[in-house]
């Protein structure tokens, strides 16, 4: 069974742009989570969505957003970029959103902002 | 101040010590997990513990958690350096558990370099 892909892999922007992220969960996982991992930091919750619909969001400005389509696969977007939003990206999937049912993640997306 | 708390932060060992992981958390633990990530690169899943005085292993890694000190523990045997990476604590605050939304709280992470 084929895991987590997201894509890119690596991305370079320039403050001010706005970028695009894909996430990909595994086959029949219908809940999907985004990370934010910086050093200084660690690693902190962007929002969750599970049948199309986000069901919870972390402590992140507006800039940040997502979406989930029928087929699971989701997308995140940050607006107005700016040079703290330098991180790694991870998604992460699983079945439905139980504690129950343990999380999988994929690679990560490495964003640099310039 | 940080809600789960990994400690050390840094540990280096010789090839075939034993080794312990601490994370510990300041608010109520409903489930907490365990994962290894390599830099740069997404988290592997080790163990998920959900009951106190629950105990799992896999291969050479063995997680506890303690429900009273609201604490669980990574213990690596005879470690290798196929261990190396970055060992971080997630934790499922909760109460609700079963449907709802999906929310990990992580611990800062503990860095593990294994000499061979």
């Amino acid at each position: 069974k084929a895991g987590v892909t997201q894509t890119p892999r690596y991305l370079i922007k320039t403050r001010g742009q706005q970028v695009t992220l894909s996430c990909s969960p595994i086959s029949g996982h219908r809940s999907v989570s985004w990370y934010q991992q910086t050093p200084g930091q660690g690693l902190q919750f962007l929002f969750e969505y599970f049948s199309e619909t986000q069901r919870n969001k972390g402590n992140f400005p507006g800039r940040f957003s997502g979406r989930q389509f029928s087929n699971s696969r989701s997308e995140m977007n940050v607006s107005t970029l700016e040079l703290g939003d330098s991180a790694l990206y991870l998604c992460a999937s699983s079945l439905v959103p139980a504690s129950t049912d343990t999380q999988y993640f994929g690679p990560g997306t490495r964003l640099t902002v310039l | 101040s940080q809600e789960l708390e990994q400690s050390p932060q840094s540990l280096i060992v010789q090839e075939g010590k034993n080794l312990t992981i601490n994370c510990t958390s300041s608010k109520t633990l409903y489930g907490l997990y365990w994962y290894k990530q390599k830099y740069g690169e997404g988290l592997i899943f080790l163990m998920m513990l959900q009951k106190g005085g629950e105990e799992k292993s896999h291969e050479k890694i063995t997680a506890k958690l303690d429900e009273k000190k609201q604490q669980s523990s990574l213990h690596i045997t005879a470690s290798q350096p196929s261990h190396a990476g970055i060992y971080l604590c997630g934790a499922d605050y909760r109460p609700n558990r079963g449907a709802g939304s999906y929310q990990l709280t992580f611990g800062k992470g503990t860095k593990l370099s294994v000499i061979p």
